[in-house]
């Protein structure tokens, strides 16, 4: 089946660090990869996606690139502020399939 | 107005009692989904409908329902609440293909006591 694997958090960084969040998954065939983020109290926003192989997302200075040969869509941002303190979700969407399936989420907090 | 509205915002309940949680979006979509969060296990899907006609069965949808009224409302029920239900529900919305991510609502938090 499909699943999705998540770096477990939580993890904290300072201002201006850089920031990576590992995501990797199983599925059959090519799907669709994503990227959200749930700000406290709030829902799920869609932060990025990548369609196809090699399509690199990008948004808010955050960007994730779509690795078939390691089944990964790793999650980076070059200098992290703290608006960007929130619960961060990988899926994916597989061709024929139409449900999300999500990873368990990594916390991330940013201290001045 | 959001595009995926739920209501209530937060809600409290005692064991034993039926409840309904209602969505309603304005995005036109066909497909709409409820999902369960709890900590440490990400987001887990309860029902999910395709259509007014098509509703189908997720991963943990026992002790849940859902009514499908129109092709905008999509609400959850629990028929007779357990404190083990207690838990921030999502309803979403997409348009069809997987290349097309999910619209979300803000969430109801429950707890049933």
């Amino acid at each position: 089946g499909n699943s999705v694997t998540q770096m477990e958090g939580p993890v904290t960084l300072s201002e201006e660090a850089f920031l990576t969040i590992n995501c990797t998954y199983t599925a059959t065939g090519y799907p669709s990869l994503f990227w959200y983020v749930q700000y406290p109290g709030e829902g799920l926003q869609l932060l990025l996606k990548a369609t196809k192989a090699d399509d690199k997302g990008s948004n808010k200075g955050f960007e994730a690139t779509y690795r078939k040969e390691t089944t990964s869509f790793h999650l980076e941002k070059g200098s992290v502020q703290v608006s960007d303190s929130a619960v961060y979700f990988c899926a994916l969407r597989r061709f024929g399939n139409e449900k999300l399936t999500f990873g368990t989420g990594t916390r991330l907090t940013i201290i001045p | 107005d959001a595009d995926v509205t739920q209501t209530p915002r937060n809600r409290i309940t005692k064991t034993g009692k039926r409840i309904m949680l209602e969505c309603s979006q304005t995005k036109g979509h066909d497909r709409m989904y409820w999902y369960r969060q709890d900590p440490g296990l990400g987001l887990r899907l309860i029902y999910y409908s395709f259509d007014v006609k098509d509703i189908n069965k997720g991963e943990i949808s026992d002790g849940y329902s859902v009514s499908r009224q129109a092709q905008a409302k999509f609400s959850l029920s629990l028929e007779s609440a357990i404190p083990n239900q207690t838990a921030l529900y999502f309803c979403a919305t997409s348009d069809r293909g997987e290349d097309y991510g999910y619209t979300f609502g803000s969430g109801t938090r429950l707890t049933v006591v």
